[in-house]
This record gives structure tokens, sequence and C-alpha cells, in this order.
């Protein structure tokens, strides 16, 4: 069975700062890997996927992140923290035929 | 734009009352997804639909069934609502059966039931 860890429920960063949120997946077969952000109020967003190929994935917004088999990871990044990042941020794992297994939510919270 | 449609952002119920959430998407999307967001849970799959007349349990299907009689429409009902199913409920929508196509979400429907 597929399951998705999501280590930290909150993270705070200031504005400029790295952001790192961490996901790592448990999968029996190779796995498609998808971070999804949720803004107050809204339904969730596609930020980024993993399928084949490449394991850099670049997204929208400035995100990106890296499939690490080995780690069984898949953690989101941005090289600098910008005030309309603050949301919540969901890594999703799936063997394939749309049935996604999302993580516990990681909320980002970015001080001026 | 595509779009995902939920009928009601917030809705307040009683408890043994039977509730309809609705969900149109515009895109011609095969599949249709019902989520249920909880803090500290995240989403949980309900039920989902590949097709039309076509349904199969997600992960917590207890208390709550659904129906898709055209593509583009997505129910879900709870038929007879208790204070435990008092939860974001999320629709989502999807082109093909590939697995890694995006979802497309609704914004939510708040349900509290009392």
């Amino acid at each position: 069975a597929q399951s998705v860890t999501q280590l930290g429920s909150h993270v705070s960063v200031s504005e400029g700062a790295l952001v790192l949120l961490r996901c790592n997946y448990s999968s029996s077969v190779p796995p498609y890997l998808f971070w999804y952000v949720q803004y107050p109020n809204q339904g969730l967003q596609l930020l980024l996927k993993y399928t084949t190929g490449a394991t850099l994935v670049k997204g929208i917004n400035g995100f990106e992140a890296e499939f690490k088999k080995s780690e069984t990871s898949f953690h989101l990044t941005k090289p600098s923290a910008h005030m309309s990042d603050a949301a919540e941020y969901f890594c999703a794992v799936t063997p394939g035929f749309q049935k996604l297994v999302f993580g516990t939510g990681t909320r980002l919270l970015v001080s001026p | 734009d595509v779009k995902v449609t939920q009928s009601s952002r917030y809705l307040v119920k009683r408890t043994g009352e039977k509730v309809f959430l609705e969900c149109v998407q515009d895109m011609d999307h095969e599949n249709m997804f019902w989520y249920r967001q909880d803090p500290g849970l995240g989403l949980r799959l309900i039920y989902f639909s590949y097709d039309v007349k076509m349904k199969e349990k997600g992960d917590i299907p207890e208390g709550y069934s659904v129906s898709r009689e055209k593509k583009e429409r997505f129910s879900l009902i709870l038929e007879s609502a208790s204070t435990n199913q008092t939860s974001m409920y999320l629709c989502a929508s999807s082109l093909s059966q590939g697995g890694n196509e995006k979802l497309f979400f609704g914004s939510g429907t708040q349900l509290s039931v009392l």
C-alpha cells in the first residue's frame, strides 16, 4: 500500500529564506509523486509532479522537488520565500490509476 | 479556464438529515472524486467515479453514497448525517485513468452537522 509522511505540520520561515518542506513516501511500485498547494478558502492546486525521467522537477511559483529513490523522499524547496507562499502544502503519491494518497499537510508561515 | 464548482461553500445540517453535496465540472473529465479534509488528517478519499453510473469506494466510504448520472456531475450523499461527518468536503476531477494527470479541485464545502 502507498503512504506519505510529511514531517512537520507547521514550518515557519522569514521572507527571503529557503523553504524546505519534507515528504517521504512508501510505495510497492514505482510511484507518481505530487505536491499540491492550498491557499486560504480555496481548493488544492498542482504545484509539480514527478512521473518518470528527470528526478529534479520544477513547478510553478519557483518551487522544485527532487525525487530520491534511495531515500524514498520527494522534498519541496524554494530558494527564497515570499509572503504569498503562505499556504498549506500537501504531498501525494499514487501507483497509477488516479487514486492519490495524500499526506497530512504542512502549513507554511512566512514572516516579514 | 477549467472549473470545478461545488454548490455550497458553507452548509449547516442537523443530525439525521439527508444531505446532498453537488459538484459540477466543465472540462469533460472522465474521473471525479470526493475527499474530506480534516486538520491533522489531510485529505481522505471517500468515493470516486471513472465513468457515468460507475462508482468505487475510496478509503472511508462508510456513511456516504454517491451518484453520477451525467458525466459532468458527481453528487455525494450523506444518508443520515452525524456529527462526526462535520468536515470540509472537496470535489475533484481529472481527464484520464493514466495516473499522472493532475486533479482539478473545487473550493470546498464546509459542512457542519449539529
